[in-house]
């Protein structure tokens, strides 16, 4: 298990634009999965990206992983009021646990 | 698409008091898992089940805390005795057979307050 560290830390952009959200981890990895949590609410699931791909797209999200720099980016495209969230990348190596870290918080303006 | 239910979604309690969280798996998966976060801090992992044993356990789960699987379908956490600094957000989620830690889904959380 491992943690990855999102950057940054927070994001506010107006609606339309789009977030760029990072993540980086330390060690090799089987999955990474990226995750929102609106406010008091519960974890989605937003998209899974494992070790042998290097982009995955899924509506207006697109995922990116370089396992040789040991990062992931999640871009949202033509970003909406409703995107309003946390947002968390989980690097995935087997054991069982995830750690989480503190998550990018986007903030979109309408 | 399957999801992973929670009941109760909001839990409110006497502190000292027993309390039952209970999680409804994606029902071919084989391991279960329970997060906790306290209001404004990360997601903590408490414990992790498989094979109708815990896998893994972290410093917070103490002997206050125990998980059961008491049929094919639910998964239970109990908090013995619960004190002011159990209210949190409680996270229950799975994994399917074969992937282990590797895919996990989350449901949407029991808000447990202790008063």
């Amino acid at each position: 298990s491992q943690q990855g560290e999102e950057d940054p830390q927070a994001l506010s952009i107006q609606e339309g634009e789009n977030a760029t959200m990072n993540c980086s981890y330390k060690t090799s990895i089987n999955n990474l999965q990226w995750y929102r949590q609106n406010s008091g609410r519960g974890l989605v699931h937003l998209i899974l990206i494992r070790s042998n791909e290097r982009e995955k797209h899924s509506g207006r999200l697109r995922v990116t992983l370089d396992t040789s720099k040991k990062s992931s980016s999640l871009l949202i495209t033509a970003s909406r009021a409703a995107d309003t969230a946390s947002y968390f990348c989980a690097p995935l190596r087997g054991g069982f646990k995830t750690i989480f870290g503190a998550g990018t918080r986007l903030f979109v303006k309408a | 698409e399957p999801e992973v239910t929670q009941t109760p979604s909001h839990q409110v309690t006497q502190m000292g008091q027993e309390v039952i969280l209970r999680c409804v798996p994606i029902s071919n998966h084989l391991y279960f898992y329970w997060y906790r976060q306290i209001l404004g801090q990360k997601v903590e992992f408490l414990v992790s089940f498989y094979n109708n044993e815990i896998s893994e356990k972290s410093e917070i789960f103490d002997d206050q805390f125990s998980v059961e699987r008491p049929d094919g379908s639910n998964f239970t956490l109990k908090i013995r005795s619960t004190k002011l600094e159990d209210s949190a957000m409680y996270f229950c989620a799975s994994s399917p057979p074969l992937a282990g830690v590797d895919e996990q889904y989350f449901g949407p959380g029991t808000r447990l307050t202790v008063t």
